[in-house]
């Protein structure tokens, strides 16, 4: 498995609540809660918005949350805003002491 | 404030060889996991290597392992990449990051250094 499945691009209205998959397998989203979510802006770094499946960073908007059931996670951002247009990737440890990211979704926000 | 700044980044023509390093501060080093992560253009995120808190254990992508090493100097806070048998595929930005241990996704990543491997 080269990465874990998420939707290439979504796109919500201002205001919206969208949902982005992020798919894997028993041995990796399926097994462990470490789940992380990231957020990155056209040249810039990542940044953290959501750990261990649903857990926040302090000063991360309360509008990010996020879920897991199965070998999928969720990421659910409500109350879209245009500073949300970005791309986002989700990242599990995987059996075998490695970590693997999600191939990234594109956030459009109409 | 947690710091992590790379450099080293350059072009490098196939089969050379570059180290990256990452200047870490704001916070306790040798208490945390240092990895790097790599994004070629228009693409996703790799992860490439891990190196726990103490040093003594690293963990590599197969797509490097056994042409990257990566290490890390606790009095100089410092984390290395030697990247050697360079290829045009990796070519990239390389991410420092760090992360509570080595099987947990990063939480403060750098700036990037950029890579590129061409003739």
């Amino acid at each position: 498995q080269s990465a874990l499945t998420q939707p290439a691009s979504v796109s919500g209205s201002p205001g919206q609540s969208i949902t982005i998959s992020c798919t894997g397998t028993s041995s990796d989203v399926g097994n462990y809660n470490l789940v992380s979510w990231y957020q990155q802006r056209p040249g810039k770094a990542p940044k953290l918005i959501i750990y261990e499946v649903s857990n926040r960073p302090s000063g991360v908007s309360d509008r990010f949350s996020g879920s897991k059931s199965g070998n999928t996670a969720s990421l659910t951002i409500s109350g879209l805003q245009a500073e949300d247009e970005a791309d986002y990737y989700c990242c599990s440890y995987v059996t075998g002491r490695t970590l693997l990211f999600g191939g990234g979704t594109k956030l459009t926000v109409l | 404030e947690v710091q992590l700044v790379e450099s080293g980044g350059g072009l490098v023509q196939p089969g050379g060889s570059l180290r990256l390093s990452c200047a870490a501060s704001g916070f306790t080093f040798g208490s945390y996991a240092m990895m790097w992560v790599r994004q070629a253009p228009g693409e996703g995120l790799k992860w490439v290597s891990s190196i726990s808190d103490g040093g003594a254990s690293s963990y590599y992508a197969d797509s490097v392992r056994g042409r990257f090493f990566i290490s890390r100097d606790g009095s100089k806070n410092t984390l290395s990449l030697q990247m050697n048998s360079l290829r045009a595929e990796d070519t990239a930005i390389y991410y420092c990051a760090r992360a509570m241990s080595y099987f947990r996704p990063p939480d403060y990543w750098g700036r990037g250094t950029r890579v590129t491997v061409s003739s």
